[in-house]
């Protein structure tokens, strides 16, 4: 499985653009990139997948450059309720369940 | 649609003690995964269930964790003797497919926090 490397935290303002961005070096041929959001006293919940290019949906963007070895999430505007933890993770079609890293811890402050 | 359910949701317990852990998944989802999480970590997969068979327990410590799921449906965790180091929250998660395939995220319940004293 590819491992993947994520800054272990970062700050930002409510209102403001969040970029963060996931190594994945040894990504393979078939694997997707899936992001993952997660609260304090609560399960990880999905936010969003992308193979190739920019994939958007409600809540954000992911960027995925030609080569693949790395991507962006990017959250729009974050506020106070987008501080959580979030993950990036790799993995293929396979039935192997991806692997978490420590992922990043974002902070919104007011 | 409904989501994972699990319970209890906390628990306190004294080393060397046995707990259970029940999941209910999605219905209609055919795989199955607990999760440990320790504090400030990510999620570390314990075991993966395909319907009722295992895909993949190589990190479950045999000796004193067992998991089932029930005609492919619920499942228990099981912790027996517990360790002080098997503090954590226990997460059960389910997916359509398998995890890392296309459009077949995995879905979390809240966990259940289990401290051993």
């Amino acid at each position: 499985l590819a491992k993947t490397t994520q800054p272990i935290s970062m700050d930002s303002y409510e209102g403001q653009e969040v970029n963060i961005t996931c190594s994945h070096n040894n990504i393979a041929t078939n694997d997707y990139i899936t992001w993952y959001q997660q609260f304090p006293s609560q399960g990880p919940r999905f936010i969003i997948q992308g193979y190739k290019t920019k994939v958007t949906n409600e809540v954000a963007s992911l960027f995925i450059p030609a080569d693949r070895k790395s991507s962006t999430l990017s959250l729009p505007r974050v506020s106070l309720s987008d501080t959580a933890v979030y993950y990036c993770l790799v993995g293929d079609t396979g039935r192997r369940a991806l692997t978490f890293g420590s992922g990043t811890r974002l902070q919104v402050q007011p | 649609e409904a989501g994972v359910a699990q319970s209890p949701r906390y628990k306190i317990i004294e080393k060397r003690q046995s707990v259970a852990f029940w999941c209910n998944p999605i219905s209609g989802h055919a795989t199955l995964y607990w999760y440990q999480q320790i504090l400030g970590q990510g999620p570390k997969l314990l075991i993966q269930f395909q319907n009722n068979g295992v895909v993949d327990d190589s990190q479950l410590p045999k000796d004193r964790f067992s998991a089932e799921r029930l005609k492919g449906v619920d499942s228990t965790l099981k912790i027996q003797p517990a360790k002080l180091e098997d503090s954590a929250v226990y997460l059960c998660a389910s997916s359509l497919g398998g995890g890392g395939e296309w459009n077949s995220p995995l879905h979390f319940g809240n966990g259940t926090r289990l401290t051993v004293t």
